[in-house]
């Protein structure tokens, strides 16, 4: 079973809500990040959390807006939002590494987000 | 520029019948590769991390091994629930951002 908890599971939305996806570990990571995945694609970054400041932003659209109120949660704040970005959203922590041995990732099981 | 190649794409075998993923990489300065399973409609799981040339590790059926240019994920006599996406990602020196393969899907039939 995973270590990263992400809730809810499941999560349609229409196009004026707002609404967030929230993600815990307890690992004692101090880096969380947050995945985009489209269908028979590989997970895409959105945005790094390290010692819970945002330290990677990869040109996200303002209408994601993630929060990280301190080093064991992780919340992403949706607020109009197009049907393309129906997906499935992914929450990953791994031990806070700038340098040395690579930095294994691990995730939660995933968000499903349908926005109609 | 930092790239992965995963192949094949997809990957048919019956039950019992062994095989080997392939990952090609090209990266500056590896800190990393690394090897997750992902069911459909559910996160990847962590499976490896390899650091350096000549490096394997081993978890029940599944065996990783690392050259200076790509990583092989062999699958001994597999049973139908090893059936899944198998994705590669690289971590340069340097970064913590991960570059992904487009994984390879694999189906064990009984």
């Amino acid at each position: 079973d995973t270590e990263v908890t992400q809730t809810p599971k499941h999560l349609v939305m229409g196009m004026t809500n707002k609404k967030s996806l929230k993600c815990e570990q307890h690992m004692g990571h101090r880096a969380m990040y947050w995945y985009k995945q489209k269908a028979k694609k590989p997970p895409e970054l959105m945005f790094v959390y390290s010692y819970e400041k945002l330290s990677i932003n990869e040109s996200v659209p303002s209408r994601f807006s993630p929060e990280c109120p301190n080093s064991s949660l992780l919340n992403l704040h949706l607020h109009a939002l197009q049907p393309e970005d129906s997906a499935l959203y992914l929450c990953a922590s791994s031990p806070f590494s700038d340098r040395g041995s690579g930095n294994t990732i691990y995730f939660g099981e995933g968000s499903w987000l349908t926005v109609v | 520029e930092d790239q992965v190649t995963q192949s094949p794409e997809a990957l048919r075998l019956q039950e019992g019948e062994s095989s080997s993923l392939n990952c090609s990489y090209t990266v500056s300065g590896l800190r990393g590769l690394f090897w997750y399973r992902q069911d459909p409609g559910k996160g990847p799981e962590f499976l490896f991390t390899l650091y350096s040339a000549g490096e394997e590790k081993e978890k029940e059926r599944l065996k990783a091994t690392l050259t200076k240019k790509e990583s092989f994920l062999h699958i001994t006599a597999p049973k139908p629930e090893d059936s899944a996406t198998y994705l590669c990602a690289v971590q340069a020196a340097g970064t913590y951002k991960y570059i992904f393969g487009t994984g390879t899907r694999l189906k064990v039939l009984a």
